[in-house]
């Protein structure tokens, strides 16, 4: 069971435009939620992060926006650039023991491709 | 810091075969964890550890063990590798889950023929 539901699976955005990518969960205890961002061949690394005391998050051109009722977030890029073509993926941690581990729940990935 | 490597980069097995993944960090890290990533699946906890002794399975650990002898090593067992264990393997670590996020290494790309 998919514990973080992503969508699109791929999005392709013209340069300059706003790219946005939704995520949504269903376990009520997740207290933490990153967005990562992965290169081709590299590992995976952290864009910006939320917790639900924060309904918004804004850190240069990337921002989370956070629905604690609806249980759902996203990340809005902003004059989305080629150089932000990569895959990202949205996670959750927390939940009964899983605050103390550390542990994260991926979702599946959205592919964005940049177009100059 | 190198951070978190990982070794080899690649590599091909047969069906079969055993290795070991290699993870290292030098960060001090007491939280540690293995994933895979396969395509358009995300990545799938293996197992973790939260310190040196202590170690515990994720969500998808069958075919696989570790171990954790020191604060450093992590390394990921497969002992009779199957084609179903051809994935992207990353590690990761962590100081402390409540107040930090996981740094991953640069993954170990592994095919099973």
């Amino acid at each position: 069971q998919q514990q973080v539901k992503q969508s699109p699976q791929s999005l392709i955005v013209q340069k300059g435009g706003i790219s946005i990518i939704n995520c949504a969960y269903e376990n009520t205890a997740f207290d933490y939620f990153p967005w990562y961002q992965q290169f081709p061949g590299k590992g995976p690394a952290l864009l910006i992060a939320i917790r639900p005391d924060v309904s918004e998050k804004k850190e240069g051109r990337f921002t989370i926006s956070f629905n604690k009722s609806a249980k759902q977030f996203s990340l809005h890029i902003m004059d989305s650039q080629p150089g932000d073509s990569a895959t990202y993926f949205c996670a959750a941690s927390g939940g009964d023991r899983g605050s103390t581990l550390g542990r994260l729940y991926f979702g599946r990935g959205t592919q964005l491709t940049v177009w100059p | 810091n190198a951070g978190v490597t990982q070794t080899p980069k690649f590599r091909i097995l047969k069906i079969g075969q055993s290795m070991t993944l290699q993870c290292t960090q030098d960060m001090n890290h007491n939280y540690m964890y293995w994933y895979r990533q396969d395509p358009g699946m995300g990545l799938k906890l293996i197992y973790y550890s939260v310190g040196a002794g202590i170690t515990d399975k994720g969500e998808v650990p069958n075919g696989y063990n570790v171990s954790r002898s020191t604060t450093e090593d992590f390394p990921l067992r497969l002992e009779l590798a199957a084609p179903s264990q051809t994935s992207v393997y990353f590690c990761a670590s962590i100081r402390e889950p409540s107040t930090d996020t996981q740094y991953f290494g640069p993954g170990t790309r592994l095919t099973v023929l």
